[in-house]
């Protein structure tokens, strides 16, 4: 059972568009969320995360949780093609230290 | 900003060959992971180490892997016998003790290449 799953894309956006990524994970009592930007060949680099259900909102990104659905969200507003980059959603559950990592969702923004 | 320093940035060793990549910490970091990604997959969780021990090891963890906070700043990990397939990038990583901060600062990475 996969734990962490996000859509692969790519997923091509024009340039000031809104760019949405989705993520689902199995272990029901995860509490920590995060969303993980990484250019190619860099190592992730943290921009969000949330551990309440609702939005929260820093600057152009918005995270959004769900924990009934098991869902996060991240939308990336007015996009811009330096946004363009793979998107690694990650979870935390309660019982273990450690932090594990969906595949990816690849991000073009077009100018 | 305070960052995580990985060495060697690339290494190539022979198989069969002992390799220990390295990296320093944020100085008030209590918690260290090692992570690694074989080319186009996913970032892989490997082990994490508080208060001078391993606190959660994944099944990739096996008796060749080891760490070590050798002194007071740098965390190394240690591949005794390397094969084809540990060629990765392995990434260190590190956070603060903060309640409720578990976000993770990665270092640049270690590309390790077994031929």
């Amino acid at each position: 059972q996969k734990e962490v799953e996000q859509n692969s894309g790519p997923l091509s956006v024009p340039e000031g568009a809104i760019a949405s990524l989705n993520c689902t994970y199995s272990d029901r009592g995860s509490q920590s969320f995060f969303w993980y930007r990484q250019y190619s060949g860099k190592s992730p680099e943290l921009i969000m995360f949330i551990y309440s259900n609702g939005d929260k909102e820093d600057g152009r990104f918005t995270a959004q949780l769900n924990k009934a659905s098991q869902y996060v969200s991240l939308l990336i507003r007015d996009s811009q093609p330096s946004d363009s980059a793979t998107y690694l959603c990650a979870v935390k559950g309660t019982s273990y230290d450690k932090v594990i990592f969906g595949p990816g969702t690849s991000l073009s923004v077009i100018p | 900003e305070p960052e995580v320093t990985q060495t060697p940035s690339h290494q190539v060793t022979q198989m069969g060959q002992e390799v220990i990549l390295r990296c320093v910490p944020i100085s008030n970091h209590l918690y260290f992971y090692w992570y690694r990604q074989i080319l186009g997959q996913k970032v892989e969780f490997l082990v994490s180490f508080y208060n001078n021990e391993i606190s959660e090891k994944s099944e990739i963890f096996d008796d060749q892997f080891s760490v070590e906070r050798p002194d007071g700043s740098n965390f190394t990990l240690k591949i005794r016998s390397t094969k084809l397939e540990d060629s990765a990038m392995y990434f260190c990583a590190s956070r603060h003790q903060r309640e409720g901060d578990y976000g993770y600062t990665f270092g640049s990475g270690t590309r390790l290449t077994v031929v």
